[in-house]
């Protein structure tokens, strides 16, 4: 596609429950990162895949938060039993094998009630 | 600690006039530093990316300086225009590549009539 696309473009749900959001990356881009913009805070980050290595997880914040990327492409990043400190916009980016310039989503913006 | 620190936090400017946002890092060892726009509701965008060597990039109205010594950047905005309003944010990559990278919390820049 043109760009890195990311749905749904905003979330709100309550308390407990369980989300998914979607990243598809830029065709041929192997490399994808999942980020986290809390307000007023700088981009924290989640998860990273690189072609079929095992992901680089060491960002994650808890285990209620899960990503996976099937068939290289598409990725989703899971949230369970969600908390209100959950609430933030949750980027995605993907680059081409080995590049260094990172291509961002719109972010999908979660709030927790 | 890796950190990327900038100043100021916010900034509102006159359309028309100049403005300077600095970023001061203390990532090692150093790859590379970029500066991102960020709109609104928006992914970040890249505007400039500087080398260990690179001491100035410009790209239209924006100028990136480096100063890989003291470990200090800035990103000079010339003739500012309404569009320019925005997040800026610095951003770090520590050679590796992959997830080696520290954000700054980003300047919000605002230009107003």
């Amino acid at each position: 596609g043109a760009g890195v696309s990311q749905s749904p473009s905003n979330k709100v749900t309550e308390k407990g429950k369980d989300v998914e959001l979607r990243c598809d990356p830029i065709s041929g881009h192997t490399a994808l990162y999942w980020y986290r913009q809390s307000l007023g805070q700088g981009l924290e980050f989640l998860i990273y895949f690189q072609g079929n290595s095992a992901p680089d997880k060491s960002g994650l914040p808890s285990d209620r938060f899960s990503a996976e990327r099937t068939g290289g492409s598409v990725s989703t990043l899971t949230i369970q039993r969600t908390q209100q400190e959950d609430s933030a916009v949750y980027l995605c980016a993907s680059s081409v094998p080995g590049g260094i310039e990172q291509f961002f989503g719109p972010g999908t913006r979660l709030t927790v009630l | 600690k890796n950190q990327v620190e900038q100043s100021p936090q916010s900034l509102i400017i006159l359309e028309g006039k100049n403005c300077t946002l600095q970023c001061n890092y203390t990532v090692s060892p150093f790859s590379n530093l970029r500066w991102y726009k960020q709109d609104t509701g928006r992914g970040p965008v890249s505007l400039t990316i500087m080398t260990f060597s690179e001491n100035t990039k410009s790209n239209g109205r924006y100028t990136a300086t480096l100063d890989a010594d003291t470990k200090q950047s800035s990103l000079h905005i010339t003739a500012s225009q309404l569009s320019d309003s925005a997040s800026y944010i610095c951003v770090v990559f520590r050679t590796g590549g992959g997830n080696k990278l520290t954000f700054g919390t980003g300047t919000q820049l605002k230009v107003e009539l």
